[in-house]
């Protein structure tokens, strides 16, 4: 079957613009996870969905930067009035949520942002 | 503060030999430690995931080992290949909720022929 992907791949956009990332999780995986990875950095935690619960938002750097995850599947990051410091590679992840062991979280291939 | 540290940061090996990677963590309390493999461009894979009881485990080429009174995990490579260069990240989640994953900067191996 297939993996997480995303899109798009690449993605260049100016200062002040906005931007959708789309996330495509593996059917059946009810847990979804965004991170960031900035150059030579470990990736960052952003926001967390499971099932139909609240989402987890804790990780957002700031109120420019919002998700939905629309049907319990597909998921949008959205970067609002983008800034340099957001340029990074945007990391999807999805997995199936156990209660009782920790659960393997799939990676996409990321969207490498750049704002110039 | 939660911490996962890795080293080295960056190694190159010769194809056909062994090779080990270490992460230190300050995550507490701790819940289970996981070692990724990172190709360029490409999204982590997973390699392996041990809890709290579990000191050893393996996956194919790849051993890890914990030791959670020292706080310390080793990726054990045997017979590298030139597929085997990539970043290694470890990540350690504390036993605090989904979310609560703390990541490591990786370590860049890269296997020369």
């Amino acid at each position: 079957g297939a993996g997480v992907s995303q899109s798009p791949s690449n993605k260049v956009t100016e200062k002040g613009k906005d931007v959708e990332l789309r996330c495509d999780p593996i059917s059946g995986h009810t847990a979804l996870y965004w991170y960031r990875q900035s150059l030579g950095q470990g990736l960052e935690f952003l926001i967390y969905f499971q099932g139909n619960s609240a989402p987890d938002k804790s990780g957002l750097p700031s109120d420019r930067f919002s998700a939905e995850r629309t049907g319990g599947s597909v998921s949008t990051l959205t970067i609002q009035r983008t800034q340099q410091e957001d340029s990074a590679v945007y990391l999807c992840a999805s997995s199936l949520a156990y209660t009782n062991r920790p659960d393997t979280q799939y990676f996409g291939p990321g969207t490498r942002l750049t704002v110039l | 503060k939660n911490q996962v540290e890795q080293s080295p940061q960056s190694l190159i090996i010769l194809e056909g030999k062994n090779c080990t990677l270490q992460c230190n963590y300050t995550v507490s309390p701790f819940s289970n430690l996981r070692w990724y493999k990172q190709d360029t461009g490409r999204g982590p894979v997973s390699l392996t995931i041990m809890t709290f009881s579990e000191n050893t485990k393996s996956n194919g080429r790849y051993t890890a080992t914990l030791d959670a009174d020292t706080k310390q995990s080793s990726l054990h490579i045997t017979a590298s290949q030139l597929s085997d260069s990539a970043s290694y990240i470890c990540v350690v989640s504390a036993n605090t909720g989904r979310r609560a994953l703390t990541f490591g900067s990786g370590t860049r191996l890269q296997v020369q022929p």
